[in-house]
């Protein structure tokens, strides 16, 4: 059973474009939703994350939109450039529950590709 | 300063071999994991370890063993190396805020293990 979906698989945007990466979850139990990124031959890397009180959070170009009654999150790239060029993650995860301590559930990737 | 590290980078290896990869991390976290990111980079959890707990993702087979010596590190073992192991693996790790886990997830560069 899959618990974080995500789409879409591939994604290619212009320069200057917007590009939206959408995630959907099934366990209410969730509460900490980052979004990673990943550059060829390296390790993922926190870019943005989100907690389910707030419904937006922007840093600079990158913006989590996170619609609690749908469970649903998006993350938004504006004047998406070349240098954006990756893999992103989103990921879901439990906090303050021993037994599953750290466990963090990911989607399955988008790769993005913005043209110059 | 590498904040996690493994190693080695690439492991080529027979199947039927046991090896191990190596991790450190000299951020002071408390949680330490592994991942196995397959070639369509799909990124799954295997283990987290917390204060000397280790949390077990079902789906890993018995061939693969954590071993943590000390809390800034933690190693992968696997035995009887097989075809399917081939992949690139992930360690990673994150600090617990006091009654509540912050799971923002550092990881390392990766080792691409080959079985041939």
């Amino acid at each position: 059973q899959q618990q974080v979906k995500q789409s879409p698989q591939s994604l290619i945007v212009q320069k200057g474009g917007i590009s939206i990466i959408n995630c959907a979850y099934e366990n209410t139990a969730f509460d900490y939703f980052p979004w990673y990124q990943q550059f060829p031959g390296k390790g993922p890397a926190l870019l943005i994350a989100i907690r389910p009180d707030v419904s937006e959070k922007k840093e600079g170009r990158f913006t989590i939109s996170f619609n609690k009654s749908a469970k649903q999150f998006s993350l938004h790239i504006m004047d998406s450039q070349p240098g954006d060029s990756a893999t992103y993650f989103c990921a879901a995860s439990y906090s303050g529950a021993v037994w599953c301590a750290g466990k963090s559930t990911f989607g399955d990737g988008t790769t993005l590709t913005v043209k110059p | 300063d590498t904040a996690v590290s493994q190693t080695p980078k690439y492991l080529v290896t027979q199947m039927g071999n046991d090896k191990s990869i190596k991790c450190e991390q000299n951020l002071g976290h408390d949680t330490m994991y592994w991942y196995k990111q397959d070639s369509k980079k799909f990124l799954k959890i295997m283990f987290s370890y917390n204060n000397k707990e280790l949390i077990i993702n079902e789906t890993v087979p018995n061939r693969f063993s954590p071993k943590s010596p000390d809390k800034a590190h933690l190693n992968l073992h696997i035995n009887s190396l097989e075809l399917g192991d081939s992949a690139v693996y992930f360690c990673a790790s994150s600090q617990d805020e006091e009654g509540e886990l912050y799971n923002e997830q550092f990881f390392g560069p990766g080792t691409r293990l080959t079985v041939l």
